[in-house]
């Protein structure tokens, strides 16, 4: 299996600019999260899907982020309008059937917004 | 509030000594705890995850200890290998695979 895919590995973006960063989780897995590391903060959970449903969203950090997941195999993580503050790097993690708790984490894409 | 600590934020040993990671949890009332490898530029991947109900799990020279009562983690790491440095994370799980919160880490260094 090749694992988590996530791209694109790098954006730059100019603040004010639509981003969209996008997930293929790990096939069969059902469960899948999102999150955003930076050094001030480390790594913080912003959404989490099962089956392709919103559970909590409770991280996400305000209404310029949104998230989809309209398949079992792709998820969105949309930022709109983009600022500086949201330069990061974001991760996405799949989870098999029944374990939850067996995080397999993409590579990320480290976001930087000028 | 619950927060996720982990002291130091940097370790530098020479290679094939012994060393060990800490990590503290403010809410005892954990589901799990595990700890995670982040190499740079890449993602995290799973060491060891230890349930509420166990004290200890093993993985070849990767042991790791939960202690509940007194809020604490530790990785024990044998033997250190150049390969073995990275940043080390742990994570608190609670009550629901959304309640996750992640230490700060600590970036190890094995000089050979």
């Amino acid at each position: 299996d090749a694992g988590v895919i996530q791209s694109p590995r790098h954006e730059v973006t100019e603040m004010g600019q639509e981003v969209t960063l996008r997930c293929k989780p790990i096939s069969g897995h059902n469960s899948l999260f999102w999150y955003r590391q930076t050094m001030m903060r480390g790594l913080e959970l912003l959404i989490y899907f099962n089956n392709n449903v919103p559970i909590d969203d409770s991280g996400m950090p305000e209404d310029r982020f949104s998230a989809k997941m309209p398949n079992a195999s792709f998820s969105t993580l949309k930022i709109q309008p983009s600022e500086p503050r949201d330069s990061a790097v974001y991760f996405c993690a799949s989870t098999p059937t029944g374990k939850v708790y067996e995080q397999y984490f993409g590579p990320g894409t480290r976001l930087t917004v000028t | 509030k619950q927060e996720v600590t982990q002291i130091p934020a940097a370790l530098s040993v020479p290679e094939g000594e012994n060393l060990v990671l800490n990590c503290s949890f403010t809410d005892s009332a954990i589901y799990n705890l595990q700890w995670f490898r982040q190499d740079p530029g890449k993602g995290l991947t799973s060491l060891l995850l230890i349930q509420s109900s166990q004290r200890e799990q093993t993985s070849g020279r990767l042991n790791a200890s939960l202690d509940k009562s007194s809020g604490r983690s530790t990785l024990y790491i044998a033997a250190s290998q150049p390969g073995d440095s990275a940043t080390y994370l742990c994570a608190a799980l609670y009550s629901s695979a959304s309640k996750i919160i992640f230490g700060s880490g600590t970036r190890l260094s094995i000089r050979p």
